[in-house]
């Protein structure tokens, strides 16, 4: 079946602009996460959604950051008056459940590039 | 709060050499231990997991044992491949946070002939 997609795969932007990232989880999957994947910080945990509950956005980095899933399948990560180290790739990942043994599966990423 | 050390890298190792990568974890509780693998050009994806302590997790002659007593979750092959070429994160997800993971640094394999 199909797996996690992701668009754009690449992003350009200038500085003070707004963007937004969009992930198609695998059908079915209740979680849905979003992760960041920079030279300097590694991997690390933005925000992740289950089912109809709050979301957890403690990973979230500042303000500027925010995600929605409608529906409760796809969602749309916006980074608002994007700065130069918000260039990373961003990953999106859907698991069955939040067990915390459940398998994410990614996407391909979408890497963005704050000029 | 929870943590993943890996070793660093690059590893180069020659085709058929013995491959380990270490890691080591912090953490409350009995979290689950995952390696991932992201080969170049390529998204990450699962190469192995074990979810409970002395449990051993296998997936394309690789394997890593979960030990509890010295937190650590240490990658292993017996032969490397050329083909085996990727960066390998060490990942944890501890029971309550919903399974967010957490992940060591990446290691950079590069096999040669």
């Amino acid at each position: 079946g199909a797996g996690v997609s992701q668009s754009p795969s690449n992003k350009v932007t200038e500085k003070g602009k707004d963007v937004e990232l969009r992930c198609d989880p695998i059908s079915g999957h209740t979680a849905l996460y979003w992760y960041r994947q920079s030279l300097g910080q590694g991997l690390e945990f933005l925000i992740y959604f289950q089912g109809n509950s709050a979301p957890d956005k403690s990973g979230l980095p500042s303000d500027r950051f925010s995600a929605e899933r409608t529906g409760g399948s796809v969602s749309t990560l916006t980074i608002q008056r994007t700065q130069q180290e918000d260039s990373a790739v961003y990953l999106c990942a859907s698991s069955l459940t939040t067990v915390s043994t459940d398998t994410q599966y990614f996407g391909p990423g979408t890497r963005l590039t704050v000029l | 709060g929870d943590s993943v050390t890996q070793m660093e890298g690059p590893v180069t190792l020659s085709e058929e050499a013995f491959l380990t990568i270490n890691c080591t974890y912090t953490a409350t509780g009995y979290p689950s231990l995952f390696w991932y693998v992201q080969y170049p050009g390529e998204g990450l994806q699962l190469l192995l997991k074990a979810t409970k302590a002395d449990d051993k997790g296998s997936n394309k002659g690789f394997e890593a044992t979960y030990r509890k007593e010295t937190t650590s979750f240490h990658l292993e092959k017996g032969s490397v491949q050329v083909s085996d070429s990727a960066v390998y994160f060490c990942a944890l997800s501890r029971t309550g946070t919903a399974s967010k993971l957490t992940f060591g640094t990446g290691t950079r394999l590069q096999v040669t002939l």
